[in-house]
């Protein structure tokens, strides 16, 4: 079975600081993809960024990065120069690429607060 | 563009009664899945649809249903209410295969049951 595991239920950072937070996964799969998403009170999920495990350079968008170690099944993200709006719930989740479902698996989560 | 709708977003029903939640999928996504989201459980696959074929289900009791209409739109139906049915519910929606696909989420329809 397909498992995530985030093991940092809060963290805190400061504002302009950087933090990472941890995932790890597992999966029998040799194709799939990796995501952080971020859950804001509006409630509404919003993709932060998206690893194919094909792909063995990191993805980033803008100020969030991945450190992808897939050997150790780890999806770690990286957020610099933290700002307040990045206050949230973190997510991340894992599908299973060669099927042609829509179902993902989360992790737990992780409540980032960035203080000013 | 306009992003993924559902309504309502706060519902209050109580135990034994029946219950239809609605999304809109952003205009031209084919592909509509839905999560259950609790406390204790996390975020849980529901069902996911793709014109109008229930592709995938997950593991939840027969009293949760679901559907697409032609234009894409979805509902779920959950039936029997029971208190463990307390949760915030997302739709999120895709061009095609949403594994893969970015998901694009709604804000979520949060139901409590009495």
């Amino acid at each position: 079975a397909q498992t995530v595991t985030q093991s940092q239920p809060e963290m805190s950072v400061q504002e302009a600081e950087t933090v990472t937070l941890s995932c790890t996964y597992d999966t029998s799969e040799s194709n799939y993809y990796l995501f952080w998403y971020k859950q804001p009170p509006s409630r509404q999920m919003i993709l932060v960024i998206r690893q194919e495990a094909y792909k063995q350079q990191n993805a980033t968008e803008n100020r969030f990065s991945v450190n992808f170690q897939k050997a150790a099944k780890s999806f770690s993200l990286k957020i610099s120069d933290s700002q307040l709006g990045d206050t949230a719930m973190y997510f991340c989740a894992l599908s299973d690429g060669s099927s042609n479902t829509g179902k993902l698996i989360f992790g737990q989560g992780t409540t980032l607060q960035v203080k000013p | 563009k306009a992003g993924v709708t559902q309504t309502p977003r706060y519902l209050i029903k109580t135990r034994g009664q029946q219950v239809t939640l609605s999304c809109s999928p952003i205009s031209g996504h084919r592909s509509v899945s839905w999560y259950q989201q609790t406390p204790g459980q996390g975020l849980q696959f529901l069902f996911e649809y793709f014109s109008e074929t229930q592709r995938n289900k997950g593991n939840f009791p027969g009293r949760f249903s679901g559907r697409q209409f032609s234009n894409s739109r979805s509902e779920m139906n959950v039936s029997t209410l029971e208190l463990g049915d307390s949760a915030l519910y997302l739709c999120a929606s895709s061009f095609d295969r949403a594994n893969n696909e970015k998901l694009f989420f709604g804000s979520g329809t949060q139901l409590s049951v009495l």
